[in-house]
């Protein structure tokens, strides 16, 4: 299974909104709604933002939003603050209690 | 809250056997619908999926480390344990015990860095 692709980096000035994308195949993203996105910020674990595509969990500010068409998911941060500048990384089912990690994307917040 | 924390040596020697344990504390263990993994980030790069257990020993691995990898569960410990063979630098990375719920993985440990060298 290849990792997921994701842009290397992104950036948006605060207050504004930045997507990131999450292309795999028809094996993994396009074939199960169960892509999931995590925050890590430098020296930290990752945490769980969203979860099936497109739900939040607790705690999650609504500002954190997701989708899938076909074979990309993607987040989009609305509203964007100093905290979330981090690393987000994108991950999918791929069958047979299999799963694969995008190659993360840097946000920064200009 | 649910918590999990990763124990074991820092340093492996190369073609030796690295070996963690993940202790989960703080709420259910034993609950059928739940997996219990490891994910490892070398230092600079992305996440990479282990593989997973669950609390009755049925476990998956990632195809490209399956032939070295063999995940365990103590049920009496609340611990499950990562044992990978014939480590080399490449296997150089912080590793996760993480909570694998539906297909997502929530919480996670917060990682232990492992480094192979002699």
């Amino acid at each position: 299974q290849s990792a997921l692709t994701q842009p290397p980096s992104a950036s948006g000035s605060p207050g504004q909104s930045v997507t990131i994308s999450c292309t795999g195949t028809s094996s993994d993203v396009g074939a199960y709604n169960y892509v999931s996105w995590y925050q890590q910020h430098p020296g930290k674990a990752p945490k769980l933002m969203i979860y099936e595509v497109s739900k939040r969990p607790s705690g999650v500010p609504d500002r954190f939003s997701a989708s899938k068409s076909g074979n990309t998911a993607s987040l989009t941060v609305s509203g964007l603050q100093a905290e979330d500048e981090a690393d987000y990384y994108c991950s999918s089912y791929v069958g047979s209690g299999n799963y694969v990690f995008g190659t993360g994307t840097k946000v920064t917040v200009l | 809250q649910l918590q999990l924390q990763e124990s074991g040596p820092g340093l492996v020697k190369p073609s030796e056997i690295l070996s963690l344990t993940c202790t989960v504390s703080g709420g259910s263990f034993s609950r059928s619908s739940y997996y219990w993994g490891w994910i490892r980030q070398p230092p600079g790069k992305g996440l990479e999926w282990i593989g997973s257990i669950s609390y009755s020993g049925s476990t998956y691995y990632n195809p490209s480390l399956k032939s070295r990898v063999t995940i365990s569960v103590d049920t009496s410990k609340n611990q499950f344990s990562l044992k990978m063979s014939s480590v080399t630098a490449a296997d150089t990375a912080v590793y996760y015990c993480v909570r694998c719920s539906d297909n997502w993985f929530d919480p996670w440990g917060q990682g232990t860095l492992v480094t192979v060298s002699s």
